[in-house]
Parts: C-alpha cells; sequence; structure tokens
C-alpha cells in the first residue's frame, strides 16, 4: 500500500538558511507524489508535484523536491527561506483505486522561520 | 486555475443539532470530490469520497449514518453532521479534482465546526 513518511514535525530555520523538509514514500508502483502548504486556518495549496517527468520539480514561491527512486525520497526544499514561508507543509502520495484515485497525506511538518 | 469553494468558513451551533457544509467547484464539473477532517496539529483524514449521482464511498471507522454526503450535482457536494456533539468539532476540507484520475486535487479553505 502507497504512504508517506515525513520526518520532522517541526522544522526551523533563520531568515534565508536552507529549508529541507524531508519526506519518504512507500508504494508498489510508480507513485505520483505532491508536497502542499497550509497557512493556519486555511485549506491546502499545492506547491508542486511529481508525476512521472523530470525528477526535479520546481514548484511555486521557489520550492522544489527531487524525486529519487534509489531513496524512495521527495524531500522539498528552498534555498533562501523568508519569514513568508513559515506554515504546515504536508507530502501526499496519490492512491489508484477503482476509476479515481485519492490522495494519501504525511503527518506534516511545521516550519518556522526565525528572523 | 481552479477554484473550490466552501462554505460556511466557521460554524458554532449547540449539541445535537445538524449542520450542513457545501463544496463547490466553481470553475470545472468534478465528479468526484473528497471529504477530510483535520484535527489540531494533525495531518487529514480522508472522510468520504463523494461521487456525483451516487453514493459515497466512506474510509473505515467513518459512520456514514453521522455523516451524510450529497452530490447531487458536478459542482456540488455537501456535507452533514448529523446530531452533532463536542467530538464533531473539527476543520472539515473538501476537495475536487477535474479529473477523478488523475491528480492534483484543489482545496476549499476548510470549515472551522465548533460543538459546544
Amino acid at each position: 500500500a502507497q504512504s508517506v513518511t515525513q520526518l520532522g514535525s517541526h522544522v526551523s530555520v533563520s531568515e534565508g538558511a536552507l529549508v529541507l523538509l524531508r519526506c519518504n514514500y512507500s508504494s508498489s508502483v510508480p507513485p505520483y507524489l505532491f508536497w502542499y502548504v497550509q497557512y493556519p486556518n486555511q485549506g491546502l495549496q499545492l506547491l508542486l508535484k511529481y508525476t512521472s517527468a523530470a525528477t526535479l520539480v520546481k514548484g511555486i514561491n521557489g520550492f522544489e523536491a527531487e524525486f529519487k527512486k534509489s531513496e524512495t525520497s521527495f524531500h522539498l526544499t528552498k534555498p533562501s527561506a523568508h519569514m513568508s514561508d513559515a506554515a504546515e507543509y504536508f507530502c501526499a502520495v496519490s492512491v489508484m483505486y477503482s476509476s479515481a484515485s485519492k490522495i494519501i497525506f504525511g503527518s506534516g511538518t511545521r516550519l518556522s522561520i526565525r528572523p | 486555475g481552479a477554484v473550490v469553494s466552501q462554505h460556511p468558513s466557521r460554524v458554532i451551533c449547540k449539541s445535537g443539532t445538524s449542520v450542513k457544509i457545501e463544496c463547490r467547484s466553481l470553475d470545472f464539473q468534478a465528479t468526484t470530490m473528497f471529504w477530510y477532517r483535520q484535527f489540531p496539529k494533525k495531518s487529514l483524514m480522508l472522510m468520504a469520497t463523494s461521487n456525483e449521482g451516487s453514493k459515497a464511498t466512506y474510509e473505515q471507522g467513518v459512520e456514514k449514518d453521522k455523516f451524510l454526503i450529497n452530490h447531487a450535482s458536478l459542482t456540488l457536494s455537501t456535507l452533514t453532521v448529523t446530531s452533532a456533539h463536542p467530538e464533531d468539532s473539527s476543520f472539515y476540507i473538501c476537495s475536487a479534482s477535474r479529473d477523478p484520475r488523475y491528480q492534483p486535487q484543489h482545496f476549499g479553505d476548510g470549515t472551522r465546526l465548533s460543538i459546544l
């Protein structure tokens, strides 16, 4: 069964520093993988997605993620953190069933930015 | 881009009442919508898959008589929490996709439900 594991429930970095949020997946078939961001009391916004094309995926707000099959990882990075990046980040995998697919989310990582 | 609208954004009601939450896809037809529940500082838990014109598919452990889902049109799904109790208080989020076979899903802004 497909699943994702996010390592670290809370990550804190200084403004301007590298952001690295870790995600490992488990899937018996080539997965579709996603990163979503959630700001307080809001829904989720898609940052980027991997759908078996390029392994390095660029998303919005300067984020990118690299799909590494050998490591079963899909870590999210951003070269330089901004205060506005403080939010909850969810890694997710798409699970096919019947004629539709559903998303299974990781447990989330809260990103804090220090001035 | 695609937009999913969820209403209301916040509702407070007394224990024992029923509450309806609406999820609309504003610029595309969604044959499939999804309902999630999120506990404080927790991840999203898929509750059910809402299928237009047919019964919803509930995840294991979710009471279908408690959480009624109706998907009467291609742009609207509703979640009704029946006879709500304080333990039903949570953040409920819906999502929809242009094509249910593929992603990504587009999410509503969520509904904060508080049962007194």
